[in-house]
C-alpha cells in the first residue's frame, strides 16, 4: 500500500478562524513533508519532518504551525491566513530524508476569504 | 539546492503521437523521481530512476546521471496524458527539488 491520505479535500476559511490539515500514512515512513502548490507552479517545500522532529522549516510565517504526533500522523495547523495562501497543500512521506520514492497525497485545495 | 530544468515547457500532441520530455539537473543527483499531475492536483509517481532505464506500458524513463539528464519517453499518447509532469531530484540526504514542470495537452 502506498497511499497517503489527506483531509479535507477542499476547505475555505476567513482570515480570522483556526483550521487543521490532516495527513496519514502507513507504510513505515519516517519523513513526512508538508508542500505548498500555486497554480501552474510546482510544489514548494514547506516543513520536513524526520523520525517524528521537524528538521526542516523553509522561512514559513508562523501563522502555519505544523505537527507530527506520531509517525503515521502529520497535521498542519491554520491561524491568521492571508488571501495569498490560498493554495493546494501537499503532504508527502519517504522511507528517510531524501531516501527512496517520496509519494504525495491527493492534497488539501485551500481557499482563505 | 540544486537547480532542475525542464523542457519543452508546453507541448500539445495529436493523440497517438509519442514524445519526449527532458530534465537537467546543475548537480549529481541520488534521488530522482518524474511524477504526473492530473487535473485535480493529484501528483502521481511515474518513475524512481536515479540512473538508467525504466519502462511501464507506454512510458519509459532514462536517467544518464553522470550528464545529469533524465528523459521521460510517452509513446501513442491518449487524452489521459494529458496534464503536468515534473521531475525532482535530491543530492545526498536532501529534500527533493522540483522542475517547473511541462505542461502536456493531447487533443483527439
Amino acid at each position: 500500500d502506498t497511499e497517503v491520505t489527506q483531509t479535507p479535500k477542499h476547505l475555505v476559511m476567513g482570515m480570522t478562524n483556526k483550521k487543521s490539515l490532516k495527513c496519514e500514512q502507513h507504510m513505515g515512513h519516517r519523513a513526512m513533508y508538508w508542500y505548498k502548490q500555486k497554480a501552474k507552479k510546482p510544489p514548494e517545500l514547506m516543513f520536513v519532518y524526520s523520525y517524528e522532529k521537524l528538521s526542516i522549516n523553509e522561512s514559513v510565517p508562523s501563522r502555519f504551525s505544523p505537527e507530527c504526533p506520531n509517525s503515521s500522523l502529520l497535521n498542519l495547523h491554520l491561524h491568521a491566513l492571508q488571501p495569498e495562501d490560498s493554495a493546494l497543500y501537499l503532504c508527502a512521506s519517504s522511507r528517510s530524508v531524501g531516501v527512496g520514492e517520496q509519494y504525495f497525497g491527493p492534497g488539501t485545495r485551500l481557499t482563505v476569504t | 539546492g540544486i537547480q532542475v530544468e525542464q523542457s519543452p515547457p508546453d507541448l500539445i500532441l495529436q493523440e497517438g503521437a509519442n514524445s519526449t520530455l527532458r530534465c537537467n539537473f546543475s548537480d549529481s543527483v541520488n534521488n530522482l523521481q518524474w511524477f504526473h499531475q492530473n487535473p485535480w492536483g493529484q501528483l502521481i509517481n511515474l518513475f524512481y530512476i536515479p540512473s538508467g532505464t525504466k519502462q511501464n506500458g507506454r512510458l519509459s524513463a532514462t536517467t544518464v546521471a553522470t550528464e545529469r539528464y533524465s528523459l521521460l519517453y510517452i509513446s501513442s499518447s491518449q487524452t489521459t496524458d494529458s496534464g503536468v509532469y515534473f521531475c525532482a531530484g535530491a543530492t545526498g540526504a536532501n529534500n527533493l527539488f522540483f522542475g517547473t514542470g511541462t505542461r502536456l495537452t493531447v487533443i483527439p
